[in-house]
Parts: structure tokens; C-alpha cells; sequence
């Protein structure tokens, strides 16, 4: 069964650097998503991503991030000057044609 | 803004008995509700959906039920096992737009 896969599983980083966090959503789907949950927290929407452009982003998604789909097939969340409160676990989700989004394993961003 | 209430944020319940989590969402042009299930360390997993235009679905010992009038919609598990025990959320969103997620709910199952 095709599922949305993510690297690394673990990113630990200093404070003030840049990390890209990657996703490789299901093949043949159109809509892209990051979502970040700070840990015992809820799902956040960070942007979501249609047609090589962003389609909606949220407040959180501030000057510092970025997104990418630099091939056909990766997708990447980019944090320029990481935070401390940048700590959480990032899901990429994908969707094709209907509204079921899928989410991958996950990233945990540590900053120290 | 658009925001989605979950209750209880804990529930605990025996083995073969069952657990009703309810949801509350505000944006009236919701239209699709996932249940997602969140085990330890991992990503959210689609457990079961509706979509606006029905009004209950069942999936072997899972069901959701949606009341647009009141914009409730609840997620019903019978005969809960052990592996049943993780965090469940639910969400609400409008075609693929964003999903606005609930708080969670910790279910723990006791054999």
C-alpha cells in the first residue's frame, strides 16, 4: 500500500541554524501539507501546497519557513533560523483527487 | 476562527466495552470529518471518515455519527480491546483544505 514517507525521523539542531525536513508524498497525489504537533499538543496546519504553489497558509507559517517540491516527487519544509519553540514533531500529508489526507511518520525537530 | 472542541480528553474503559468520543466544530462549511489514531511516536492514521451528505458510517466495530444541524459529530468504538489504547482526533475540514484537528483523546483500555 503506498504511503507518504518522511526524513530524518530525527533532526537535532542549534539554535539560529537551518534545517529541511523531507517528505515523499503518495505518487500520484496533487495536494500537500506540513502539520506540526509541540509535544501532548494538538495537529497543527502549518500550509498546505497545490499546483507548485502555496495554497493557504497559517499563522505559525511565518517569513522563517519556506516550502519546496524540487522534483516530482520530494517535498520540503525549510526553517531558516530555528527556534527553541520550533521544538515538535512536523507531519507532511498528501492527497489525490478526494479529501483524505495521509500523513507520514513524522519528523522530530529537537532545537537546542 | 475555525475551531474544532474535543471531549473527554481521557477516557478509560474495560476490555469489550464501549467508547464515545464527541467532537463540536464551528465553521459551518465543513464538510468532511476524519477520526485519526494516533499511537506513541507515531504519524496520525485515517481510521474513518464521513462526509457531510450522510449521516452515520460503520466500519466493523467503529462508527462516526454527524449532526450538521448541531455540528457534532461522534466517533462510537464497540467491544475495545487493548490495542484499541492510543490518542484519537478528530477533525474538520472543507474539501482539501486544511484539517482543523481537535485536542485529542486518550483512550486506555484495561484487560
Amino acid at each position: 500500500e503506498p504511503e507518504v514517507t518522511q526524513t530524518p525521523s530525527h533532526q537535532v539542531t542549534q539554535m539560529g541554524q537551518e534545517v529541511i525536513l523531507r517528505c515523499v508524498p503518495i505518487s500520484n497525489h496533487l495536494y500537500f501539507y506540513w502539520y506540526r504537533q509541540i509535544l501532548g499538543q494538538k495537529v497543527e496546519f502549518l500550509v498546505s501546497f497545490y499546483n507548485n504553489e502555496i495554497s493557504e497558509k497559517s499563522e505559525i507559517f511565518d517569513d522563517q519557513f519556506s516550502v519546496e517540491r524540487p522534483d516530482g516527487s520530494n517535498f520540503t519544509l525549510k526553517i531558516r533560523s530555528t527556534k527553541l519553540e520550533d521544538s515538535a514533531m512536523y507531519f507532511c500529508a498528501s492527497t489525490g483527487y478526494t479529501d483524505t489526507q495521509y500523513f507520514g511518520p513524522g519528523t522530530r525537530l529537537t532545537v537546542l | 476562527g475555525e475551531n474544532v472542541e474535543q471531549h473527554p480528553s481521557t477516557l478509560s474503559v474495560q476490555e469489550g466495552d464501549s467508547a464515545v468520543i464527541k467532537c463540536t466544530y464551528s465553521d459551518s462549511a465543513s464538510n468532511y470529518f476524519p477520526w485519526y489514531k494516533q499511537e506513541l511516536g507515531k504519524g496520525p492514521q485515517l481510521i474513518i471518515d464521513i462526509r457531510s451528505n450522510v449521516g452515520e458510517k460503520k466500519d466493523q466495530r467503529i462508527a462516526v455519527t454527524l449532526n450538521k444541524t448541531a455540528k457534532h459529530f461522534s466517533l462510537h468504538i464497540t467491544e475495545t480491546q487493548p490495542e484499541d489504547s492510543a490518542v484519537y482526533f478528530c477533525a474538520a475540514s472543507t474539501y482539501t483544505d486544511k484539517l482543523i484537528f481537535g485536542t485529542g483523546t486518550r483512550l486506555q483500555v484495561f484487560p
